[in-house]
């Protein structure tokens, strides 16, 4: 099984500071045809998730580019660089290698101070 | 594409329950439709794909309660889950290769 393990849990950011998550996974998310499969999610309140993030850095048509990821193997990032209330939600990451054993990490809730 | 799901369920406890996933636009521009459940107040959780050859892939933990096909006739996709329990209690969200969500049904199940 692949364990994917977020931190923090919650965050509480002051406008216009830069916020980072951290993901780790229980085993590389790199494979053979050298693609790592890591996304990331924001999932505001009432709402389905959004995806942010492809193969851990490439940002999805219309996402601010504020938001970026970074990593490789099982250590993975997701930045804000400026903070602003339409960021607030939890945040989610998500390995696609090996779906049917554990998929999301356990979310990351960021608030505006 | 645009997805849209069926109405919220309400089930006893052993019962089964059947889900869909509505397809507008161009609905072979989506290669897998993944079903993904949350609990109240609790994060997400992969429950399984099914894409339009009917070929499947469940979570480990639900394989052998969980079915998703898809109509032979029009672009709707279905997921089954039996043997409810209280644990089933979630919003179920369909979503085209994890990049476009439907709007969630919530499924209750309870006595």
């Amino acid at each position: 099984d692949i364990v994917m393990t977020q931190s923090p849990p919650s965050l509480s950011v002051t406008p216009g500071q830069p916020a980072s998550i951290s993901c780790k996974s229980s085993q590389s998310l790199l494979d053979s045809d050298g693609r790592t499969h890591l996304l990331w999610y924001l999932q505001k309140p009432g709402q389905p998730p959004q995806v942010l993030i492809s193969e851990v850095s490439k940002r999805l048509s219309g996402v601010s580019d504020r938001i970026s990821g970074s990593g490789s193997g099982t250590d993975f990032t997701l930045q804000i660089s400026r903070v602003e209330a339409a960021d607030v939600g939890v945040y989610y990451c998500m390995q696609s290698l090996q779906l049917t054993s554990g998929a999301f990490g356990g979310g990351t809730r960021v608030e505006i101070k | 594409v645009q997805l849209v799901q069926s109405g919220a369920e309400v089930k006893n406890p052993g019962a089964s329950v059947k889900l869909s996933c509505n397809l507008s636009g161009d609905a072979f521009s989506i290669h897998f439709i993944h079903w993904v459940r949350q609990a109240p107040g609790q994060g997400l959780e992969w429950v399984g794909l099914v894409n339009h050859k009917n070929i499947t892939a469940y979570a480990d933990k639900l394989e052998d309660r969980v079915s998703m096909t898809r109509d032979t006739s029009t672009p709707t996709f279905h997921l089954e889950l039996s043997s409810l329990n209280s644990d089933d209690t979630a919003v179920y969200f369909c979503a085209g290769d994890m990049i476009i969500w439907g709007q969630g049904t919530l499924v209750t199940v309870s006595s």
